[in-house]
């Protein structure tokens, strides 16, 4: 079985512009978690999409959002970039809702100018 | 807020030693825990994981022991080698009124040839 693919792998923009990141969860996995993860706050919980609804929501503000398709893959968009949002975004699939192990992909690391 | 987090923020060991990287956490409620190994340039890894109603659980070469009175989560490696290098993550399922997984700073394991 595949793992969870993520595209694009790297990424530079500059501040004030908007990106959008694809997750493509494990084959029969209907939820997608997404994660920001820096060197200095560590690993942060974005949100959660299950059947097409988010499900859970970390506390990022609204410039972060999200959304998945009725084949569970998943894409999140970042608006207004700022600096401070450069880092390595991650997607976990699970099974199912709140599925306590989650598979993660290997992330697209966003640098923003 | 309710956290996770870790003892030691980085640990070296010989190859061949045994290394126990620790955890503590804050949410009592918490029924389900998981360690991660991320190594450079790939996402977290799922290695082990232990539910609330047991105290230790076993894998190859790897053991969790979880300690619900005083909150706290171990993840021992036997005979440590050198493709064990990596920042190793411990997280709880919490129950939120949100659920969601939430991790730990993590460690970072060197292992010393």
């Amino acid at each position: 079985k595949a793992g969870v693919t993520q595209t694009p792998r790297y990424l530079i923009k500059t501040r004030g512009q908007q990106v959008t990141l694809s997750c493509s969860p494990i084959s029969g996995h209907r939820s997608v978690s997404w994660y920001q993860q820096t060197p200095g706050q560590g690993l942060q919980f974005l949100f959660e999409y299950f059947s097409e609804t988010q499900r859970n929501k970390g506390n990022f503000p609204g410039r972060f959002s999200g959304r998945q398709f009725s084949n569970s893959r998943s894409e999140m968009n970042v608006s207004t970039l700022e600096l401070g949002d450069s880092a390595l975004y991650l997607c976990a699939s699970s099974f199912k809702l709140n599925g306590e192990t989650q598979y993660f992909g290997p992330g697209t690391r966003l640098l923003v100018l | 807020g309710e956290s996770v987090g870790l003892h030691l923020p980085t640990l070296s060991v010989q190859e061949g030693d045994n290394s126990i990287i620790n955890c503590a956490y804050s949410n009592s409620a918490s029924d389900y825990f998981i360690w991660y190994k991320q190594e450079s340039g790939k996402g977290p890894q799922f290695i082990i994981d232990i539910r609330s109603n047991m105290d230790k659980r076993q894998g190859q070469r790897v053991t969790v022991l979880l300690n619900k009175t005083v909150k706290h989560l171990s993840l021992q490696i036997a005979a440590t080698q050198p493709g064990d290098s990596a920042v190793y993550f411990c997280a709880e399922n919490a129950k939120t009124s949100y659920d969601k997984v939430i991790f730990g700073p993590g460690t970072s394991l060197s292992v010393i040839p």
